[in-house]
């Protein structure tokens, strides 16, 4: 079974200085990979997503994420924070097309913004 | 078309009720998924249907937790005799098929007094 570890709890950086969460899962074979962002008092939103290809994904909000067989890893960056980037951010990996698989959501990394 | 839509938004219950929570998902949608999450916690599977297969209800904490689904359309979640660690706001998600990107509902505030 697919499992996905956020090792970072809370991550505080200041407005305008560069940002990476870090993602790590475990499958066996390569798993679609999410992150999502959940602002305070909102829904979860889907910032980007990784099914095959180029291993640098683009997503909204001037968000990034590179998936990395070698390490297991789907880092999320973003060269220059907002303050209204401050939320909550969870990687999650899913098994395609399979009717056995679920998706899994890691524990997630609380963002603040320092001013 | 519309969102994945949940209802109520909002619900306070005395402990021991029972409580029915409704998620209708984006049409088309096969698979559907229930999550729980708990003040400033991250996100609790607890039930995930695809299609027409049996449903896996690995994530259910107990037996007082019961979901169902009509075909690839609505789904309502039950918890009998609620307690007050029931409370949470409660997600629902659909997607295209398993294992594809999720959207969420609003989800439901469930508070037990």
């Amino acid at each position: 079974a697919q499992s996905v570890t956020q090792p970072d709890i809370h991550i505080t950086v200041s407005e305008g200085a560069s940002l990476e969460l870090r993602c790590n899962y475990s499958y066996g074979a390569t798993p679609y990979l999410f992150w999502y962002v959940q602002s305070p008092g909102q829904g979860l939103q889907l910032l980007l997503k990784y099914f095959s290809g180029d291993t640098l994904v683009q997503g909204i909000k001037g968000f990034e994420a590179e998936f990395k067989r070698s390490q297991s890893s789907f880092n999320l960056r973003k060269p220059s924070v907002h303050w209204s980037d401050a939320a909550e951010y969870f990687c999650a990996v899913g098994v395609p097309y399979s009717s056995a698989s679920k998706i899994i959501f890691g524990s997630g990394t609380r963002l603040s913004i320092r001013p | 078309g519309a969102g994945v839509s949940q209802s109520p938004s909002n619900k306070v219950t005395e402990k021991g009720k029972d409580v029915e929570l409704r998620c209708d998902p984006i049409s088309g949608h096969t698979a559907l998924y229930w999550y729980r999450q708990r003040l400033g916690q991250g996100l609790e599977f607890l039930i995930y249907f695809q299609g027409n297969s049996a449903p896996d209800k690995s994530g259910l904490p107990s037996d007082r937790f019961s979901a169902e689904r009509t075909g690839e359309s609505v789904s309502t979640l039950t918890i009998q005799r609620t307690q007050q660690e029931d409370s949470a706001v409660y997600l629902c998600a659909s997607s295209w098929t398993s294992g594809s990107e999720q959207y969420f509902g609003p989800g439901t505030r469930l508070t037990v007094t």
